[in-house]
């Protein structure tokens, strides 16, 4: 059964980069890169940004991207603004079934 | 357009069944490689995926609490219904649907990609 981590918290400026990561194993993301990431605002639905690692829905601004490396995923966030502090989560598939990391905090300072 | 909305109880006594419905529009179960899937999310903590049903009537469901859930659906009324048996004070969550689409890898299998989400609907369990 997957298990997905992500750090609890990150945080940046406006302008600046930042990356989440979400590291399973070589078994789920070091196998195959098909990672979705999504971004939640307090009180509202999750919103679907990256599917299948690195391919942005339409209309999603192209500031977030996604990659791997090894058995992480990361999301990518580059030219931070306001609007972006949120809660992002990352997702993958085993079996059938569908796993969720814990979560990553985004604070734009 | 893609619409999802989530319907159920205001209110969940421990030990009983939980019956949540689905109602949607935008697609339906007609067309193949799309399904739906059911999502939770405790208060303050992270999501968790509970089943999802596809359009040929593959169900898929969550490996913990496989023995508690049971998703069906109606293609007639473009509505899908989890339940969700033996509630606790744990299973306090809001409850989202999500349309899913049917990928493929060869390492994998089929899995569902949930892109449209409903809202939300708050399930307290209490006595």
């Amino acid at each position: 059964q997957s298990a997905l981590t992500q750090p609890a918290s990150v945080s940046g400026s406006p302008g600046q980069s930042i990356t989440i990561s979400c590291t399973g194993t070589n078994s789920d993301v070091g196998n195959y890169n098909i990672v979705a990431w999504y971004q939640q605002h307090p009180g509202k639905a999750p919103k679907l940004i990256i599917y299948e690692g690195s391919e942005r829905p339409s209309g999603v601004s192209n500031r977030f991207s996604g990659s791997k490396s090894g058995n992480a995923a990361s999301l990518t966030i580059s030219g931070l603004q306001a609007e972006d502090e949120a809660d992002y989560y990352c997702c993958s598939y085993e079996g059938g079934s569908t796993f969720f990391g814990g979560g990553t905090r985004l604070t734009v300072l | 357009q893609i619409t999802l909305w989530e319907s159920g109880p205001t209110l969940v006594k421990p030990t009983q069944t939980l019956t949540l419905t689905c109602t949607f529009s935008g697609f339906s179960f007609r067309t193949s490689g799309v399904g739906v899937g059911w999502i939770r999310q405790p208060p303050g903590k992270a999501l968790e995926w509970l089943a999802l049903i596809y359009w040929n009537d593959d169900k898929r469901y969550s490996p913990s609490l496989k023995s508690r859930l049971t998703i069906t659906k109606d293609t007639s009324k473009n509505q899908v219904v989890l339940t969700m048996t033996n509630m606790d004070h744990m299973d306090t969550a809001t409850y989202y649907c999500a349309h899913a689409r049917r990928r493929y890898h060869f390492l994998t299998g089929y899995y569902g990609e949930l892109d449209y989400w409903g809202r939300g609907t708050l399930v307290p369990v209490s006595s």
